[in-house]
């Protein structure tokens, strides 16, 4: 079994859809857990962090599920500049493990 | 500005040359790594340092070799006993290795002929 593993997609929404990323990981002592953002030929940049009590940012939602071993994270209101590559990420002792990301188009 | 810089940018090769990427960060952090990112692969570790003189191997590590001499550089060669260096190469950098977020430099893509 992989460490971190991810639907790769394409989802493919409508501006102003809901659209629901999942992630499941592996390693049960995993403490940190991560969305990053990653646009085509692009280093990944940060999104947002995962608390064990979910957080929320605008209209990004990220929350942990400890006992089944996953995160998600929630995208309200698709807008166009969403379109990118979503990689989520946990921590394996001393690195942060990826998974393989999620493609997703929001078209007009 | 802070960041990580990574340079080159964009790197030719021939094959059997060794070839050295370069990675500085003034975040005054103490761990750094490096990735590799191939189309449908996600991002693989290749090698980590959580202090200045010490590195560990990650997942990947045949036909690469680094150094941590100095707390803001963490160069990568990859060598001429990778069998297919043809990638995308990402450096990072997090406060405290282990459990903080990673911040990355914009990446070197290197292609083999």
């Amino acid at each position: 079994r992989k460490e971190v593993e991810q639907d790769p997609g394409p989802f493919n929404v409508p501006e102003g859809a809901t659209v629901a990323f999942n992630c499941t990981y592996s390693n049960s002592a995993s403490q940190s857990f991560f969305w990053y953002r990653q646009d085509c030929r692009k280093e990944p940049k940060l999104l947002m962090s995962v608390y064990s009590s979910g957080n929320e940012d605008g209209r990004f939602t990220a929350q942990l599920n400890r006992a089944s071993q996953y995160i998600s994270l929630l995208i309200r209101d698709s807008k166009l500049s969403d379109s990118a590559t979503y990689l989520c990420a946990v921590n394996s002792g001393y690195a942060l493990n990826f998974g393989k990301g999620t493609s997703l188009l929001v078209t007009p | 500005d802070g960041g990580i810089t990574q340079s080159p940018k964009y790197l030719f090769r021939k094959e059997g040359q060794n070839v050295t990427l370069s990675c500085e960060q003034n975040l005054n952090h103490d761990a750094m790594y490096w990735y590799r990112q191939d189309p449908g692969q996600g991002l693989r570790l290749i090698y980590y340092s959580q202090i200045v003189n010490d590195f560990q191997k990650g997942d990947i590590a045949e036909g690469y070799s680094v150094s941590r001499e100095k707390k803001e550089s963490f160069p990568l060669t990859v060598t001429s006993a990778q069998k297919n260096p043809t990638a995308f190469y990402l450096c990072a950098s997090s406060l405290t290795g282990g459990t903080g977020e990673l911040f990355f430099g914009e990446g070197s893509r290197l292609t083999v002929l």
